[in-house]
């Protein structure tokens, strides 16, 4: 789907709980992204990264934890310490340099 | 760190009249500029950019204008159409990250 897959679509998640979201992306770019969205707020960048084993806290960090162990996968955890997690959040990747993002489809995680 | 503002924040328009929408930038050092249109629930896509070193863009009914010194650029859509009806989302970005605006919704009336 566009070279870059988001799973799931949709995710409940009671309070107190971890929850992983998964990014997956075919399009051998270096760069991976996670921005959450908000009605009103734009895109604001939680984490990303540029290379495999390495990555750097966005505008809005706290409370999420990522990793990057393959060139392929960025997946984004929403830990208990995030006090609002309820959001449209968008896995995005790129080549390096001035060009844009491809944008995964999203996840709406509901905090229930 | 760069700041973007957008606006307007909503723009109605008549089918058949054009629509800008305008951004302006804080930090000197970026050098690339996308628009991104999204409909609702769906994700956003790439519609045109634009770099440091060219002024203007044009892609059939849109176009990009960009003013470094006065750190602003604009995203104008002709001959609007009802397909046209999204939010559109400016950026800039300086290395390796995006800063985006907070968006315009775009309704254009039949």
């Amino acid at each position: 789907d566009g070279g870059i897959t988001q799973s799931p679509k949709y995710l409940f998640r009671k309070e107190g709980q971890n929850v992983t979201l998964s990014c997956e992306q075919n399009l051998n770019h270096d760069a991976m992204y996670w921005y959450r969205q908000d009605p009103g707020q734009g895109l604001r960048l939680i984490y990303y990264s540029q290379i495999v084993n390495d990555f750097q806290k966005g505008d809005i960090a706290e409370g999420y934890s990522v990793s990057r162990e393959k060139k392929e996968s960025f997946p984004l955890t929403v830990t208990s310490a995030q006090k609002n997690p309820t959001a449209f959040y968008l896995c995005a990747s790129s080549v390096r340099g001035p060009n844009g993002y491809t944008f995964g489809s999203g996840t709406r995680l509901t905090v229930v | 760190g760069e700041n973007v503002e957008q606006h307007p924040s909503t723009l109605s328009v008549q089918e058949g009249d054009s629509a800008v929408i305008k951004c302006t930038y804080s930090d000197s050092a970026s050098n690339y500029f996308p628009w991104y249109k999204q409909e609702l629930g769906k994700r956003p896509q790439l519609i045109i950019d634009i770099r440091s070193n060219v002024g203007e863009k044009k892609d059939q009914r849109i176009a990009v204008t960009l003013n470094k010194t006065a750190k602003h650029f604009s995203l104008h859509i002709t001959e609007t159409q009802p397909e046209d009806s999204a939010v559109y989302f400016c950026a800039a970005k300086r290395d390796s990250t995006l800063t985006f605006g907070k968006g315009t919704m775009l309704l254009v009336s039949p």
